[in-house]
């Protein structure tokens, strides 16, 4: 089982411009999430899903979109980049039930100029 | 609000001695408390969890933690470190009675470093 994978790992983008950062799993889980990473914050969460076709804002949701239509896939999407987006973005899984753990993929790194 | 706060930005410990990276949180509820571990350029590690029950929780790699209700308090400890343990840790705690997104709340992050 690859997990939870994430691609690109490292992007450079030029601010107004659009990406999608992708993020797959392979273990069946029904809760997918976005986080971003910054220096001296922890991890916040953007997105979440807890199925497909059912998505809901985090704490930091501004900037980002997101769809889930798939159980396996959930890309996050940012329609104009900013320099304040520049950030290391973690996906990550939950298995069901009382086991709560949750799994992060291996990030991606954006850079926004 | 729900918070966690890791009040040491980095942790030193000679190998083989025992090691100890604290962590604080802010609940209204019973948490859910939770270890990671990062590595240089990798994604977050699951190490332990506290759920309900024992209040000494093990984990991966020798790691184990103590819930502290009265001090809200859920240190991560190890008897012997090693080089190896060195990397980024961050604690984070999930309040199931009030939030429903499944969130975890994460600390700031404590790096340790275990010197040779």
């Amino acid at each position: 089982n690859a997990g939870v994978t994430q691609t690109p790992k490292f992007q450079v983008l030029k601010t107004g411009q659009s990406m999608t950062l992708q993020c797959a799993q392979d273990m069946n889980h029904e809760y997918m999430s976005w986080y971003r990473q910054d220096p001296g914050m922890g991890l916040r969460l953007i997105h979440y899903s807890v199925g497909a076709g059912i998505t809901d804002q985090g704490e930091v949701p501004n900037g980002y979109n997101v769809s889930r239509s798939t159980t396996e896939d959930f890309p996050l999407r940012l329609l104009s980049a900013a320099p304040s987006q520049t950030s290391v973005y973690f996906c990550a899984t939950r298995d069901g039930g009382s086991q709560e753990t949750q799994y992060f993929g291996p990030g991606t790194r954006l850079l926004v100029l | 609000a729900q918070s966690v706060a890791q009040p040491e930005d980095q942790v030193n410990v000679a190998e083989g001695n025992p090691l100890t990276v604290k962590c604080t949180y802010s609940v209204s509820g019973n948490p859910y408390l939770f270890w990671y571990v990062q590595y240089p350029n990798r994604g977050l590690q699951f190490l332990l969890k506290y759920i309900t029950g024992d209040n000494l929780v093990k984990g991966s790699y020798g790691f184990e933690a103590e819930f502290n209700k009265s001090q809200t308090s859920f240190h991560l400890k190890k008897p012997s470190a090693l080089v190896s343990d060195s990397a980024l840790y961050f604690c984070a705690v999930r309040d199931p009675w009030m939030d429903s997104s499944y969130k975890l709340i994460f600390g700031s992050g404590t790096r340790l470093l275990v010197r040779p």
